[in-house]
């Protein structure tokens, strides 16, 4: 089993729509948890960290259940500007690597 | 500009040849990780520094590869008798201090072709 898996899309949508994606994680023992956001040919960069309560940030919320091992990123009225690969990242205890996922190709549209 | 940098932001090398690349974390950063990208994956993790101690190794880094970070600052990432399946962005990251909840800041990479 793939330490973060993601199902990698590509997700289109129309731009206003309402869009969710999904990652499942392997280490129950894993702490920490964020979102990247990739556009084509550059490097990741942060989108939000996910906390144990859930926590939103203008239309993007990210939920977490460790009981399930699973993290939710949503993101409301999409843009043209969403259009990107979203990376799911989990901290590996210990030594504290970051694991990512393959990402979710996001392709908004007119 | 403060972030992270590295170089050369390409390398085209024939193949059995070694290649080196070098990144400059965010200054005071003592977190740095290399890892490897390939066309339509995320990236996968080669290596972990906390300032000049190399705390772990992925098992992806073969004996041809090394990475050094000799004074806790920048990093070296060699690649020995380079081989076409090496063609991929390596891509450097710092994250301060030890908390787990810190972001880790990407350099814009270093794309190799081997031909």
């Amino acid at each position: 089993r793939k330490e973060v898996e993601q199902d990698p899309g590509p997700f289109n949508v129309p731009e206003g729509a309402t869009v969710a994606f999904n990652c499942t994680y392997s280490n129950s023992a894993s702490q920490s948890f964020f979102w990247y956001r990739q556009d084509c040919r550059k490097e990741p960069k942060l989108l939000m960290s996910v906390y144990s309560s859930g926590n939103e940030d203008g239309r993007f919320t990210a939920q977490l259940n460790r009981a399930s091992q699973y993290i939710s990123l949503l993101i409301r009225d999409s843009k043209l500007s969403d259009s990107a690969t979203y990376l799911c990242v989990v901290n590996y205890p210990g030594f504290q690597k970051l694991v990512f996922g393959t990402g979710t190709r996001l392709l908004v549209s007119p | 500009d403060t972030g992270v940098s590295q170089n050369p932001r390409h390398k085209i090398t024939k193949r059995g040849q070694n290649v080196t690349f070098r990144c400059d974390p965010i200054s005071e950063h003592n977190r740095l990780y290399w890892y490897r990208q390939t066309l339509g994956q995320g990236p996968e993790f080669l290596t972990y520094f906390q300032n000049e101690a190399q705390l772990e190794k992925s098992r992806l880094l073969s004996d041809r590869f090394s990475a050094e970070r000799p004074k806790g600052s920048f990093s070296t990432l060699e690649i020995q008798r380079t081989e076409q399946g090496d063609s991929a962005m390596y891509l450097c990251a710092s994250q301060p201090g030890t908390g787990e909840r810190t972001e880790a800041f990407f350099g814009q990479g270093t794309r190799l072709t081997v031909v």
